[in-house]
């Protein structure tokens, strides 16, 4: 089956450093990925929505200069939290979708970052 | 896409069939049915997806009502390892995007 990964799997940084996030499609084609953020015990909320070679779209309330994304290939998106805070610790996941299918959508592991 | 109603938490005796309810009274004619399950701090799972009919694959069974009002996902036989959160998600055509609601907190009991 498809497999989406993401690095690292945990990464804990101080207060006021960027932290980049890698989401890989590794077997399959992604024209667009998706970033989620998760707190303890919350749902999954959706932060913004990637298509590879264009900007991408960021959901109400989710400040696009702090959460940077690159979607520079098809199977490469990355999340850069810049000038993290202790309230950006999180649970990040990613999620792709195969451009050879309509509908479905694979989700990476997720990366836990804490900032001290 | 459609708001989805789920309830919150339910358990289940291991080797029992699991039987997860949601409500989609709100459902549009384009709009699938998905289900993914997160096992704590892991990414979710795609299980299954269905527009009217029932539909069965190799990890569950989803029915849905003729009005596609609601739907209910079967674990055939429960085990431990599927103790996870369990979304109902509706997502239309074209599958700009997918929004996840609270889930269902599955306990398989031993």
């Amino acid at each position: 089956g498809a497999v989406v990964s993401q690095h690292p799997s945990r990464v804990i940084c101080k207060s006021g450093t960027s932290v980049k996030i890698e989401c890989r499609s590794l077997d399959f084609q992604a024209t667009t990925m998706f970033w989620y953020r998760q707190f303890p015990k919350k749902s999954l909320m959706l932060m913004a929505t990637s298509n590879e070679g264009s900007k991408a779209t960021y959901e109400q309330g989710v400040e696009k200069d702090k959460f940077l994304i690159n979607h520079a290939s098809l199977t490469l998106s990355t999340l850069t939290v810049t000038s993290a805070h202790p309230e950006d610790s999180s649970f990040y996941i990613c999620s792709a979708r195969d451009r050879d299918s309509t509908y479905e959508q694979y989700f990476g592991p997720g990366t836990r970052l804490t900032v001290t | 896409d459609a708001k989805t109603t789920q309830p919150p938490s339910m358990d289940c005796a291991e080797g029992r069939a699991a039987n997860l309810p949601c409500n989609h009274s709100t459902i549009s004619g384009n709009e699938y049915v998905y289900w993914y399950r997160q096992i704590h701090s892991q990414g979710p799972q795609y299980i299954i997806h269905g527009l009217k009919n029932n539909e069965t694959n190799e990890m569950a069974s989803l029915i849905i009502t003729e009005d596609r009002k609601s739907s209910t996902l079967i674990l055939p036989h429960a085990t431990l390892r599927d103790t996870a959160v369990y979304y109902c998600i509706a997502v239309s055509g074209g599958y700009q995007k997918v929004t996840f609601g609270t889930g269902t907190k599955l306990q398989v009991i031993p």
